[in-house]
C-alpha cells in the first residue's frame, strides 16, 4: 500500500517562531488532508489539498503532486498550535474507497 | 451544522466483555468510515460504508468486530470478547456526496480494556 512519511517527528518552538512540516508519499494521490489532533484526541481539518497552495490565517499548505510531497507552514506560532499534525492521503488506485492512509504525525510543542 | 458525534467518549471494560460504540455522521453525508488509533500512531482504516452498504473491511477487523449502518445514517461498531490489545481510540469520519474525498472526524471513543 501507499507509504506516508512525515518529518520531523518532533518539533519544539518558541512562541512567535515559524515552522515547516513535511509529508512525503510513495504513490500518486487523489486526496491529501492535513489535520491537527488536539490534546483530547479530536482531529481538526486544516486543509484539503490534493494539489496547489492554500492559506488559512497563519497556516498555509502546498502540495506538489508530481513530486509526491506536501508542506504545512505555520507562521507566528502560538501555544494553542501545540499538538500532533497528521498528513493523510487517498491513493489514486483506491477505486471507490476513499479511505485515508495516515503518516505517523509531527508532535509540535510551542513554548511561551 | 453539527459535526460528527460519537458515543460514548470513554469506555472502560473488563477483558472478555462486549462493547458497542455509536457514530452519528454529519447530516446527509453518505460515506462513513471507522478508524482505530493506538498511542503514538496515526489512525488506521477499519471499515467503510456507502449509505447502508459496508463496502470494505480491513484485515485489522477480526471476527470479533462487527459494524453496521442499518438505515444509512448512524453506525455502530461492536467488539465482542474484548482483549487488552483492543485498547485504542476509535474514530469515526464521514464525507459528503459532492466531495467524497474530504473526511470530517468525530471526537472519538477511547476504549480501555483492563
Amino acid at each position: 500500500g501507499i507509504q506516508v512519511e512525515q518529518s520531523p517527528p518532533d518539533l519544539i518552538l518558541q512562541e512567535g517562531a515559524n515552522s515547516t512540516l513535511r509529508c512525503n508519499f510513495s504513490d500518486s494521490v487523489n486526496n491529501l488532508q492535513w489535520f491537527h489532533q488536539n490534546p483530547w484526541g479530536q482531529l481538526i481539518n486544516l486543509f484539503y489539498i490534493p494539489s496547489g497552495t492554500k492559506q488559512n490565517g497563519r497556516l498555509s499548505a502546498t502540495t506538489v503532486a508530481t513530486e509526491r510531497y506536501s508542506l504545512l507552514y505555520i507562521s507566528s506560532s502560538q501555544t494553542t498550535d501545540s499538538g500532533v499534525y497528521f498528513c493523510a492521503v487517498t491513493p489514486h488506485s483506491g477505486g471507490s474507497n476513499y479511505k485515508l492512509t495516515f503518516g505517523k504525525g509531527t508532535l509540535l510543542t510551542v513554548n511561551p | 451544522d453539527t459535526g460528527v458525534s460519537q458515543d460514548p467518549r470513554h469506555k472502560i471494560t473488563k477483558r472478555g466483555q462486549n462493547v458497542t460504540f455509536r457514530c452519528d455522521p454529519i447530516s446527509e453525508h453518505n460515506r462513513l468510515y471507522w478508524y482505530r488509533q493506538t498511542l503514538g500512531q496515526g489512525p488506521e482504516f477499519l471499515t467503510y460504508f456507502q449509505n447502508e452498504a459496508q463496502l470494505e473491511k480491513s484485515r485489522l477487523l477480526s471476527d470479533r468486530f462487527s459494524a453496521e449502518r442499518p438505515k444509512g445514517s448512524f453506525s455502530t461498531l461492536e467488539i465482542q470478547r474484548t482483549e487488552q490489545g483492543d485498547s485504542a481510540m476509535y474514530l469515526c469520519a464521514s464525507s459528503p456526496r459532492d466531495s467524497p474525498y474530504e473526511q470530517y472526524f468525530g471526537p472519538g471513543t477511547r476504549l480501555t480494556v483492563t
